[in-house]
């Protein structure tokens, strides 16, 4: 039962312009989530979360948009560089009730041509 | 430079061995966990520990097992029960707080023929 779900195994979006994973949930319990990003033979870094008493967090070039009534969440890149091409991965767990675990996508990979 | 050390980054066993692959922090995190990555699957968690000397299952802890006997250390051996060893395995860690983000090791590439 995959709870967490990046139904896109690739993505492919040019420089400069914008990228948009997206991933959806199955679990109402889950009430905070990440995103990861892994390069090949490393492991996977830490880029931005959300809490679901949130609908949007920003960090710079990165954007999370979370919509809880239909237990999606995007993360937005822009303006897209060469080097964000890696693999996303989302990840979400239920902190007050299920103990924390992260639960991970199948990760996107996303390659952002010059 | 704090960080989680995996080593080594490739190993190669025969069918019907065990081998253990070892994972080191010095981040002064009570947490660690092992995930194993597959093509198309994402990261599976093998098994995590809160604290020292105690650990839990994880979703796929058949033919695993660790130790947590040091702070710094998580151990994970894959033993012949194991039916497809043959993964990427990635050792993490968090701070503690349930909601935390992890910070993960470069991996171990186990190959077992």
């Amino acid at each position: 039962d995959q709870q967490v779900k990046q139904n896109s195994p690739s993505l492919s979006v040019q420089e400069g312009r914008i990228s948009i994973l997206n991933c959806d949930y199955t679990n109402s319990m889950f009430d905070y989530f990440l995103w990861y990003k892994k390069y090949p033979a490393e492991g996977p870094t830490f880029l931005i979360s959300i809490s679901s008493i949130k609908d949007k967090n920003e960090d710079g070039r990165f954007t999370v948009f979370l919509n809880k009534s239909a237990k999606h969440l995007s993360l937005h890149i822009v303006p897209s560089q060469p080097g964000d091409s890696a693999v996303y991965f989302c990840a979400a767990s239920a902190v007050h009730n299920q103990g924390g675990k992260l639960i991970f996508g199948q990760g996107t990979e996303l390659s952002v041509k010059p | 430079d704090g960080g989680i050390t995996q080593s080594p980054k490739y190993l190669f066993r025969k069918e019907g061995q065990n081998v253990t692959l070892s994972c080191e922090q010095n981040l002064n995190h009570d947490a660690m966990y092992w995930y194993r990555q597959d093509p198309g699957q994402g990261l599976r968690l093998i098994y995590y520990s809160q604290i020292v000397n105690d650990f839990q299952k994880g979703d796929i802890a058949e033919g695993y097992s660790v130790s947590r006997e040091k702070k710094e250390s998580f151990p994970l051996t894959v033993t012949s029960a194991q039916k497809n060893p043959t993964a990427f395995y990635l050792c993490a860690s968090s701070s503690g707080p349930l909601n935390s983000p992890l910070h993960f090791g470069n991996g171990t590439r186990l190959t077992v023929t």
